[in-house]
């Protein structure tokens, strides 16, 4: 069984500071890892996503993300925060056993942009 | 090039009545998903569907049904609604080869009073 923990549900930046939204999960396989942003009254759109190769994982708008194994992590990071940036953001775990690769979401992280 | 759509974009049910959602998937896609998203969750995968068939089910009761069409449009099907089942579904999209990268529909707001 996999799972995603997403630490804090609502992380509050102010514009031009550094976003860092916390992501840990479980699997008992390599993982395939994701992170999705999705904006209000919208579905969900893919930022960037690990599945092997290099660890450092870069995304759309500024995004990057990090594979650490040993720390079971893939925190999200932006250096400088827009206001375009409030949104919900998922981590994502998936497994490529058995060829179905059905993602299990985190809880959600919601990123707050001050001016 | 068109993305997933869904219709309709918002529907309110009562109670026992039975709601049919659709989706269309992303072109050249051949595998299409469903989740629940309820007020405050991460999605919650309903089941999957390829080639007509139900390929993958989660943890969800036989109320919740769906089907596939030849043009890999799809369908979900709820019977005898609970206030429960109000939330966000989401439709997701995906080539067989790469099921892992799945492309997400706007999604259908379901309210059951």
């Amino acid at each position: 069984a996999q799972s995603v923990t997403q630490l804090g549900s609502h992380v509050s930046v102010s514009e031009g500071a550094l976003v860092l939204l916390r992501c840990n999960y479980s699997s008992s396989v390599p993982p395939y890892l994701f992170w999705y942003v999705q904006y209000p009254n919208q579905g969900l759109q893919l930022l960037l996503k690990y599945t092997t190769g290099a660890t450092l994982v870069k995304g759309i708008n500024g995004f990057e993300a990090e594979f650490k194994k040993s720390e079971t992590s893939f925190h999200l990071t932006k250096p400088s925060a827009h206001m375009s940036d409030a949104a919900e953001y998922f981590c994502a775990v998936t497994d490529a056993s058995g060829g179905s690769y059905i993602p299990t979401f985190g809880r959600g992280t919601s990123l707050i942009v001050h001016p | 090039d068109a993305g997933v759509t869904q219709s309709p974009t918002h529907l309110i049910k009562t109670r026992g009545q039975q709601v049919t959602l659709r989706c269309s998937p992303k072109s050249g896609h051949d595998t299409v998903s469903w989740y629940q998203q309820a007020l405050g969750q991460g999605p919650q995968f309903i089941f999957q569907y390829y080639e007509e068939e139900e390929r993958q089910r989660g943890n969800f009761p036989d109320r919740f049904s769906g089907h596939q069409f030849p043009n890999y449009s799809s369908e979900l099907n709820v019977n005898a609604l609970l206030l429960g089942d109000s939330a966000l579904y989401l439709c997701a999209s995906s080539l067989v080869s790469g099921n892992y990268e799945q492309y997400f529909g706007p999604g259908t707001r379901l309210t059951v009073t």
